[in-house]
């Protein structure tokens, strides 16, 4: 079967850092997703990884290693306004997303 | 641009009643998406379509319908409410089918079914 697989939730500190790992197992693979979502509110797409490595953005990396089924995003200069969840989702041979539960986070003063 | 909007924006059903939910995107997007999101659980797809015209049956299509008449709308129906229905709904569209294409959300329609 297919799946992906994230923590339920995370704490971390204003101004700290934090990583955001994903695993997955899916039929094919045509790329991984992080999108954030905030509280009531729609996703929005952050980042797309299809090649092994780290594509930076700003405050936000993310990492793949496809070989490992494996991916994280990673938050910089944590700010309160970063506390949402964080889904994870990888599309697959059918072009289709398939999606973690996704990551509470809670940013403290 | 108002990207994906939704209709409604709440909306609270007893068993067996009906209702239909409006998606409409103003992107020119081929492809939309209904997803349902679930406390613990990723969003789950119900039903896509690939063009004007098209639909098909994504993870969990039991108990829903839809239709895409018009490109930039998407329907999803409930004919008979349940309570298992209870949950958030996303529409989502994306230019094409393309791996890199991103899909945009809309604001989601809370059903409560009672």
């Amino acid at each position: 079967g297919q799946n992906i697989d994230q923590p339920t939730e995370m704490t971390a500190t204003e101004g700290a850092i934090v990583q955001i790992n994903c695993t997955y197992q899916t039929s094919g693979f045509n790329g991984l997703f992080w999108y954030q979502q905030h509280a009531g509110e729609a996703p929005t797409f952050l980042s797309y990884n299809v090649l092994d490595g780290l594509e930076e953005k700003g405050r936000f990396s993310s990492f793949l290693s496809r070989s490992k089924g494996y991916s994280y995003l990673l938050l910089k200069e944590l700010q309160m306004k970063d506390s949402a969840s964080y889904l994870c989702a990888v599309m697959d041979s059918n072009y289709q997303l398939i999606w973690g539960a996704g990551t509470k986070l809670i940013i403290k003063p | 641009n108002a990207g994906v909007t939704q209709t409604p924006k709440f909306r609270v059903l007893k068993t067996g009643q009906s209702m239909t939910l409006l998606c409409a995107q103003d992107m020119n997007h081929e492809y939309m998406y209904w997803y349902r999101q679930d406390p613990g659980m990723g969003l789950r797809l119900i039903h896509y379509s690939v063009g004007e015209g098209t639909t098909a049956k994504g993870e969990v299509p039991d108990g829903y319908n839809v239709s895409r008449l018009k490109k930039q709308n998407f329907l999803l129906g409930l004919e008979s409410a349940a309570p298992s229905q209870t949950s958030v709904y996303f529409c989502a569209s994306k230019e094409r089918g393309e791996a890199t294409d991103t899909q945009y959300f809309g604001p989601g329609t809370r059903l409560t079914v009672l």
